[in-house]
């Protein structure tokens, strides 16, 4: 069970928008603990997406953007693309537990 | 261009340790800390534990603490992780990740991996 709690798969159709939900708590993201996004194409290392809730590193396309609220960031995906078929997962600090941690991963599938 | 290359698969039984190197290139080395991150087959990731490269002062997950070292070597710059006492479900692909540090460290460059297999 991880600390932070992602829907374990979303989809959607070319060209649509989508978003990834990342729930934690009053320990972490209710803390004021920023969030970051990695996206893990199958069979390869992950990729930083998103840091500080809605930085996008040099490189990553700006269909690609983050937020964050209370105790709640989301990851958003406009113009859904094949290439876009992976895993996401959200990342921040959590103070009960001294340490990163990460939500459970979302795998998305472009129909 | 930044790089972390990672030593190859390793199989263990239980009990054995293992030691997984991570070397760097393209960057200075000590102006960055390194996180180590596992991922079980077929499951999500699990934040290991990081080091300063520059202070050492390494900070472990509480799940393994006591069976984890991480090291660094500045001379070949390399960052270390080493498991001990190994059981089935520390099975996993294990990946060093450059770290940011800042009050919520990120990892903005990853190794591309290194099974570790633990099998009797």
């Amino acid at each position: 069970q991880s600390v932070l709690t992602q829907p374990p798969s979303v989809s959607g159709a070319p060209g649509q928008r989508l978003t990834i939900s990342c729930t934690g708590s009053s320990s972490n993201i209710g803390a004021g603990y920023d969030v970051h996004w990695y996206q893990q194409l199958p069979g390869t290392a992950p990729k930083l997406l998103i840091y500080d809730n809605t930085n996008r590193p040099s490189g990553v396309p700006d269909r690609f953007s983050g937020s964050k609220s209370g105790t709640s960031a989301s990851l958003a995906i406009t113009g859904l693309q094949a290439e876009d078929e992976a895993d996401y997962y959200c990342q921040s600090y959590d103070s009960s537990l001294s340490g990163s941690v990460f939500g459970g991963g979302t795998k998305l599938t472009v129909l | 261009q930044v790089q972390l290359v990672q030593s190859g698969a390793e199989v263990k039984k239980p009990g054995a340790s293992v030691k997984v190197s991570c070397k760097a290139s393209g960057y200075t080395f000590i102006n960055y800390d390194f996180t180590w991150v596992r991922q079980a087959p077929g499951q999500g990731l699990e934040w290991m534990g990081r080091i300063s490269t520059y202070r050492g002062n390494p900070k472990y997950a509480p799940k393994i603490q006591g069976r984890v070292t991480m090291t660094t070597d500045t001379s070949t710059s390399t960052a270390y992780m080493e498991l001990r006492s190994l059981r089935s479900d520390d099975t996993a692909i294990y990946y060093c990740a450059r770290t940011i540090f800042g009050l919520v460290s990120y990892f903005d460059y990853w190794g591309q991996g290194t099974l570790v297999t633990v099998s009797s």
